[in-house]
């Protein structure tokens, strides 16, 4: 079964609204991960964030982890029509488990222009 | 760099055929990753390999094989297909030690009637 749930599997907002997205996991994890996926194309990498940390930015991007709760959250700002994509987050248990990463089901973003 | 690349782009097979799909990284990474993606849902791991001439399995292995006879390929073969392998398939690779991001091939759509 999935490790990760996302919440909401999609969204819509207009140019200029934040975006958030919520993952929730069931095992203890070495680090979380998100990527985007474009229509028809492959994952990209956005944002690693490790077990000990609690929060992290990078440029628009802003990501909250919390291992008490298992959750994880992905905040885009000021968002983009370029923003339309589906996001995913991936847990990844560790260099033992071949740092196998297991993703959530993913939420599809539109942003309206 | 190209990064990772996958060949074919798109393929239809009838039911008991075989095929392989091509992996290439030139990142030099050790860790290399098979997914399918089914539509609304995330990747599930078909099987992975930590290093040249070392593979497992992952969380979706059945109807599957593969093989690591070089650190920059990994194949991916499917020995009789079936409709339930319909499937877009993805490949990634990445750098062992650490805390690190997985980078991806563009995918194979790989339909079985």
């Amino acid at each position: 079964s999935q490790q990760g749930e996302e919440d909401p599997q999609a969204l819509s907002i207009q140019e200029g609204e934040n975006a958030t997205m919520n993952c929730s996991y069931k095992t203890s994890i070495n680090n979380l991960q998100w990527y985007r996926q474009n229509s028809g194309r492959g994952l990209v990498h956005l944002i690693l964030i490790r077990s000990n940390e609690r929060e992290k930015h990078s440029g628009r991007l802003r990501v909250t982890l919390d291992t008490s709760k298992k959750s994880s959250s992905l905040l885009i700002t000021a968002s983009r029509a370029a923003d339309t994509a589906s996001y995913f987050c991936a847990t990844d248990a560790g260099e033992t488990s071949g740092s196998r990463l297991t993703f959530g089901e993913g939420t599809q973003l539109t942003v309206n222009p | 760099n190209a990064g990772v690349t996958q060949t074919p782009k798109f393929r239809v097979l009838k039911t008991g055929q075989s095929m392989t799909l091509l992996c290439a990284q030139d990142m030099n990474h050790e860790y290399m990753y098979w997914y399918r993606q089914d539509p609304g849902m995330g990747l599930r791991l078909i099987h992975y390999s930590v290093g040249e001439g070392t593979t497992a399995k992952g969380e979706v292995p059945d109807g599957y094989n593969v093989s690591r006879l070089k650190k920059q390929n990994f194949l991916l073969g499917l020995e009789s297909a079936a409709p339930s392998q319909t499937s877009v398939y993805f490949c990634a690779s990445r750098l062992a030690g650490g805390p690190n991001e997985q980078y991806f091939g563009p995918g194979t759509r790989l339909t079985v009637t």
